[in-house]
């Protein structure tokens, strides 16, 4: 059963608009939550996170909103470059020891210019 | 300097082979896991160990068996290997237990023919 899900495969944007990568969990549990960034031949590579506390996070181009009610996340890239064109994956975990990031099945964004 | 590496980064071997694929971290991080990402592109955990001693043990088959030597170390044996094995295993690691801040490598592609 997912408990972290990205229902979009594929998601395409042109340079300097808005990218918005969604995500949605099942888990209540869950009080912490990530995005990671996945270039072909590499690993996941972490971008940003955000504790269940608040409920936007900012890193430079790099926005995640969380929205408790609903279980739903989302990443901003504003505005979207042709490097950011990779896998996004969501991840998600209940924030106590013995536990491990769940991820869902990523998404590819594809950034043209 | 890579910070976690795994080898080989390719793997090609006839079903009923004995394989190991090995990970070393040199992050000076307590706890290592392995990830295995399938044919349907989830990042499902399938083990943790943290200090050498195994904290997290999902459903995997037992002919998947993790060693870790030392906290810096996490190696992976897999016995009778099957087509279905065929993926990408991604070793991680992270300072503790809890959900902050995994490191990846780059991956490990089993194909089994």
């Amino acid at each position: 059963d997912q408990q972290v899900k990205q229902n979009s495969p594929s998601l395409s944007v042109q340079e300097g608009r808005i990218s918005i990568l969604n995500c949605d969990y099942t888990n209540s549990m869950f009080d912490y939550f990530l995005w990671y960034k996945k270039y072909p031949a590499e690993g996941p590579t972490f971008l940003i996170s955000i504790s269940s506390i608040k409920d936007k996070n900012e890193d430079g181009r790099f926005t995640v909103f969380l929205n408790k009610s609903a279980k739903h996340l989302s990443l901003h890239i504003v505005p979207s470059q042709p490097g950011d064109s990779a896998v996004y994956f969501c991840a998600a975990a209940v924030n106590q020891a013995g536990t491990a990031l769940i991820f869902g099945k990523g998404t590819t964004l594809s950034v043209s210019s | 300097d890579t910070a976690v590496s795994q080898t080989p980064k390719y793997l090609v071997t006839q079903m009923g082979n004995d394989k190991s694929i090995k990970c070393e971290q040199n992050l000076g991080h307590d706890t290592m896991y392995w990830y295995k990402q399938d044919s349907k592109k989830f990042l499902k955990i399938m083990f943790s160990y943290n200090n050498k001693e195994l904290i997290i043990n999902e459903t995997v088959p037992n002919r998947f068996s993790p060693k870790s030597p030392d906290k810096a170390h996490l190696n992976l044996h897999i016995n009778s290997l099957e087509l279905g094995d065929s993926a990408v295993y991604f070793c991680a690691s992270s300072l503790n237990t809890d959900a902050y801040g995994y490191t990846f490598g780059s991956g490990t592609r089993l194909t089994v023919v």
